[in-house]
């Protein structure tokens, strides 16, 4: 069973330019959150999808978006890129049953999160 | 913004021993979670508690939260060089729901053979 999958592992591009990451949950997972993570700093939460719409956003602005798709797979799409949008970029999915499953002690992790996109800016 | 911070930055100890690391938090919270990244990899989930809890444990975890306090400390006992990763502490809000989680920006470990 595949985990979180996230693609391409690394990605370098310039000052302006316009970024596709890709992500696809855990089997079973219909919720995707997206997070940036800056170098030697915590994640910071980009928002998340649900049912193909935006359910909740972090403080970002809207140069970053998103989709996702029926399959539940989804993509972050960054524009006009700064040299601060250097980062990892890390997804995450959950379901609705994991989470009750874990807080009943009957299930394993509710989160689970892929490798990331590291995404470097010149 | 950053929700937390953990203390201490960084950590080094040898194998066998106790590591302990700090968490502090600034809004009402449901759970407070740890995770432990290793290096440039995605974050694993350890342990979560509940705002209504003050202890837990984990095999070699122990989780304690002081919501007076705002703060909460994970305890690895026996520590292995395995467990030499980055460990991070994560809430969730009561007003923005389970999950949207707001990380600290963590304790970086080394446990050395």
């Amino acid at each position: 069973d595949a985990g979180v999958t996230q693609s391409p592992t690394h990605l370098i591009k310039t000052r302006g330019q316009q970024v596709t990451l890709r992500c696809s949950p855990k089997s079973g997972h219909d919720t995707v959150s997206w997070y940036q993570q800056a170098l030697g700093q915590g994640p910071q939460f980009i928002f998340q999808y649900y049912e193909e719409e935006e359910r909740q956003r972090g403080n970002f602005p809207d140069r970053f978006s998103g989709h996702q798709f029926p399959n539940y797979s989804s993509e972050l799409n960054v524009n006009a890129l700064l040299l601060g949008d250097s980062a990892l970029y890390l997804c995450a999915s959950s379901s609705l049953t994991d989470w009750d499953s874990y807080l009943e002690d009957r299930g394993n992790q509710p989160q689970h999160f892929g490798d990331g996109t590291r995404l470097s800016i010149l | 913004s950053q929700q937390g911070e953990e203390d201490p930055q960084a950590l080094s100890i040898q194998e066998g021993e106790n590591a302990t690391m700090n968490c502090s938090y600034k809004t009402s919270i449901n759970n407070l979670q740890w995770y432990r990244q290793n290096s440039g990899r995605g974050l694993v989930h350890l342990i979560l508690i509940r705002s209504n809890e003050r202890e837990k444990h984990s095999g070699r975890l122990r989780v304690t939260l002081d919501t007076s306090k705002k703060s909460s400390s994970l305890l690895i006992t026996a520590s292995r060089a395995a467990d030499t990763a980055s460990y991070f502490c994560a809430t969730d809000s009561i007003q923005g729901g389970s999950e949207k989680l707001v990380f600290g920006k963590g304790t970086k470990l080394t446990v050395n053979p």
